[in-house]
């Protein structure tokens, strides 16, 4: 039974370089989550997809982030012109609906130099 | 600001012992109480869950206790293993009006050690 997967499990970049993490969901889960947890940090909540409604964009840090889900199934973070504040695991998550139990993928870490 | 805290960074307890793990909260629209597991380079595990219609939820070894007027909640592990040594997330979602029941705000973690 195929969990959430992420790649690349890690990921460095240059600054000002443009990145794009990847995640798989479980096979049939609508809901579809992505978080950044910063060194020391809880987990911080980016966006949400859920089906084919508009997505929850209200935690993405700055408009050089952006997500996509395409199909309803595969979603692709992208950070444009990166930063080194970027620098974090970006953790995606699946759930069958909202509030549903969210399943964590091993998240994608990031190093921006 | 935090709406989620967890106080103790990290907390060392002896294997067979009782291990508690807190957490406070200051939003009073959450409703919806988890906690997650995470060991080292893998994603957070869902633990345990408690609705804020509950004090106290117990699943096995794990059991949540919620104590709403003092916005507060733990976690207890009885008897801990060793197994058990990970970083524990309490998180929190509001209340469905507005329709942002699905947004889980995380604390810090506390990382568990559980010696043989």
């Amino acid at each position: 039974g195929a969990g959430v997967s992420q790649s690349p499990s890690n990921k460095v970049t240059e600054k000002g370089k443009d990145v794009e993490l990847r995640c798989d969901p479980i096979s049939g889960h609508t809901a579809l989550y992505w978080y950044r947890q910063s060194l020391g940090q809880g987990l911080e909540f980016l966006i949400y997809f859920q089906g084919n409604s508009a997505p929850d964009k209200s935690g993405l840090p700055s408009d050089r982030f952006s997500a996509e889900r395409t199909g309803g199934s595969v979603s692709t973070l992208t950070i444009q012109r990166t930063q080194q504040e970027d620098s974090a695991v970006y953790l995606c998550a699946s759930s069958w609906t909202r509030r549903e139990t969210q399943y964590f993928g091993p998240g994608t870490r990031l190093l921006v130099l | 600001d935090q709406q989620v805290k967890q106080n103790s960074p990290s907390l060392s307890v002896q294997e067979g012992r009782i291990s508690i793990l807190n957490c406070d909260y200051t939003n009073s629209m959450f409703d919806y109480f988890l906690w997650y597991k995470k060991y080292p380079a893998e994603g957070p595990t869902f633990l345990i869950s408690i609705s804020s219609i509950k004090d106290k939820n117990e699943d096995g070894r794990f059991t949540v206790f919620l104590n709403k007027s003092a916005k507060h909640l733990s976690l207890h592990i009885v008897p801990s293993q060793p197994g058990d040594s990970a970083v524990y997330f309490c998180a929190a979602s509001p209340l469905n009006s507005g329709g942002s029941n699905y947004k889980l705000t995380f604390g810090k973690g506390t990382l568990l050690t559980v010696n043989p």
